[in-house]
C-alpha cells in the first residue's frame, strides 16, 4: 500500500530554515510528482510547489520563489522540502501529497498525503 | 492567482440530510477541479477529481457536478463519518489554489 511518511515537528527560531522529509513506500517513487502543501493553525491549504521525482525538477509557486528548496533522493525513495528565512507566518503544518497522475506531462489532484509535519516558528 | 471561494464557509446539518457546498473559481478551470475531506488532526482526503470523478474507495453519496467556473459538491445523505471540513481546489493553473473551506458541524 501506498504510505508517505514525514520527519517530526520541529521548533525553529525566526530567521532559521527547516527542513522536512517525506519518505514513500508502495510505489515507483519517480513515476509521481510530489507536491508540498502547507496549512496555518485554524486555516485553509497553501500550495507551495511540486518535485518531479525523476529528473528532480521543481515548479514553486511565486510566493516562495527564493525561499523554498524542495529536492529528493531515489535510493531512499523520500523527497525533501527546506523552507529559508523563517518568520512566525511559517508555522504550519506542512504535508508531502502525491499526486495522482503516473507521468510526468501532467499535473492532476492529490491522491495520497503524509500524516503532515508541525513546524512552529517562534521569535 | 485563481481565487476559489466556497460557500457556506459552515454548515449545521443533521445526519440523513442532504448537502450541497458550492466552489467558485475566479476564471474557468475546465473541469480541473478536485474536492477534499479534512477531519480535525489529519490529512485532507481526495474524494472527487476532474469536477465529478469519485476516488476509489470514497462513498457514493459523494458527487461533484460543474465546469467553467462553478461546481457543487453533494452529499446525499449525510452520515455521522462525514462531520468535516471540504475543501476545493483547482489545479488548471499555477499556483494551485484551494477554496477557503466548508465545515460542516452538528444542528
Amino acid at each position: 500500500q501506498v504510505q508517505l511518511v514525514q520527519s517530526g515537528a520541529e521548533v525553529k527560531k525566526a530567521g532559521a530554515s527547516v527542513k522536512v522529509s517525506c519518505r514513500t513506500s508502495g510505489y515507483t517513487f519517480t513515476d509521481y510528482y510530489m507536491h508540498w502543501v502547507r496549512q496555518a493553525p485554524g486555516e485553509g491549504l497553501e500550495w507551495m510547489g511540486w518535485i518531479n521525482p525523476n529528473s528532480g525538477g521543481t515548479n514553486y509557486a511565486q510566493k516562495f520563489q527564493g525561499r523554498v528548496t524542495m529536492t529528493r533522493d531515489t535510493s531512499i525513495s523520500t523527497a525533501y522540502m527546506e523552507l529559508s528565512s523563517l518568520t512566525s507566518d511559517d508555522t504550519a503544518v506542512y504535508y508531502c501529497a502525491r499526486d495522482s497522475y503516473r507521468g510526468h506531462s501532467y499535473s492532476w489532484a492529490f491522491d495520497y498525503w503524509g500524516q503532515g509535519t508541525l513546524v512552529t516558528v517562534s521569535s | 492567482d485563481i481565487q476559489m471561494t466556497q460557500s457556506p464557509s459552515t454548515l449545521s446539518v443533521s445526519v440523513g440530510d442532504r448537502v450541497t457546498i458550492t466552489c467558485r473559481a475566479s476564471q474557468s478551470i475546465s473541469i480541473w477541479l478536485a474536492w477534499y475531506q479534512q477531519k480535525p488532526g489529519k490529512a485532507p482526503k481526495l474524494l472527487i477529481q476532474k469536477a465529478s470523478d469519485l476516488e476509489s474507495g470514497a462513498p457514493s453519496r459523494f458527487s461533484g457536478r460543474g465546469s467553467g467556473t462553478e461546481f457543487t459538491l453533494t452529499i446525499s445523505s449525510l452520515q455521522p463519518d462525514d462531520f468535516a471540513a471540504y475543501y476545493c481546489q483547482q489545479y488548471n493553473t499555477y499556483p494551485y489554489t484551494f477554496g477557503q473551506g466548508t465545515k460542516l458541524e452538528i444542528k
